[in-house]
């Protein structure tokens, strides 16, 4: 049972338009979300994360917005570049322990 | 240079072979953790560990073993009971606390013939 989904597999953008991830949890007690990007054959990197007490945290282009009610997260890239093209996952982490759970991932392709 | 190390890249090996996955941090994490990727899934965890001479299984331990016997090293073996060993692996670190981010490494595929 998928506890962290990105209903989205793939997002095709216009360099410079905003590109717009979203994720969806079932766990109300999840504690801490984290987004990372992921390039073929190599280990994720971190890009931005956010606190369940929060519902906006900012990191120069990348913007995540926490929807508790409705469970939901989306990371906002503004602007969009050809570099950002890669796969990006969520994660949420259950509280109580140092794990997370991660979402399938949603690959995003910039277009030059 | 401070960062996650896993050797090798790439391994090959035959079915019904135990082979063992290496992961080294210079971080001075406590936490390790080691997830497995597969085409158009999402990071599935397999073992972690908080702290040294302990760890918990993670969604998918079955056919998986650990140790972590030092701070930086967690190395993990695919055992021949893993029915479907084939995949790449990725081994993490992260400080203690919740909420706080993995660094990754550059991962291993294991292919198994």
């Amino acid at each position: 049972d998928q506890q962290v989904k990105q209903n989205s597999p793939s997002l095709s953008v216009q360099e410079g338009r905003i590109s717009i991830l979203n994720c969806d949890y079932t766990n109300s007690m999840f504690d801490y979300f984290l987004w990372y990007k992921k390039y073929p054959a190599e280990g994720p990197t971190f890009l931005i994360s956010i606190s369940s007490i929060k519902d906006k945290n900012e990191d120069g282009r990348f913007t995540v917005f926490l929807n508790k009610s409705a469970k939901h997260l989306s990371l906002h890239i503004v602007p969009s570049q050809p570099g950002d093209s890669a796969v990006y996952f969520c994660a949420a982490n259950p509280g109580g322990t140092y794990k997370y759970i991660f979402g399938t991932g949603t690959r995003l392709k910039v277009l030059a | 240079d401070g960062g996650i190390t896993q050797s090798p890249k790439y391994l090959f090996r035959k079915e019904g072979q135990n082979v063992t996955l290496s992961c080294e941090q210079n971080l001075n994490h406590d936490a390790m953790y080691w997830y497995r990727q597969d085409p158009g899934q999402g990071l599935r965890l397999i073992y972690y560990s908080q702290i040294v001479n302990d760890f918990q299984k993670g969604d998918i331990a079955e056919g998986y073993s650990v140790s972590r016997e030092k701070k930086e090293s967690f190395p993990l073996t695919v055992t021949s009971a893993q029915k479907n060993p084939t995949a790449f692996y990725l081994c993490a670190s992260s400080i203690a606390g919740q909420g706080t981010q993995q660094f990754f490494g550059p991962g291993t595929r294991l292919t198994v013939l």
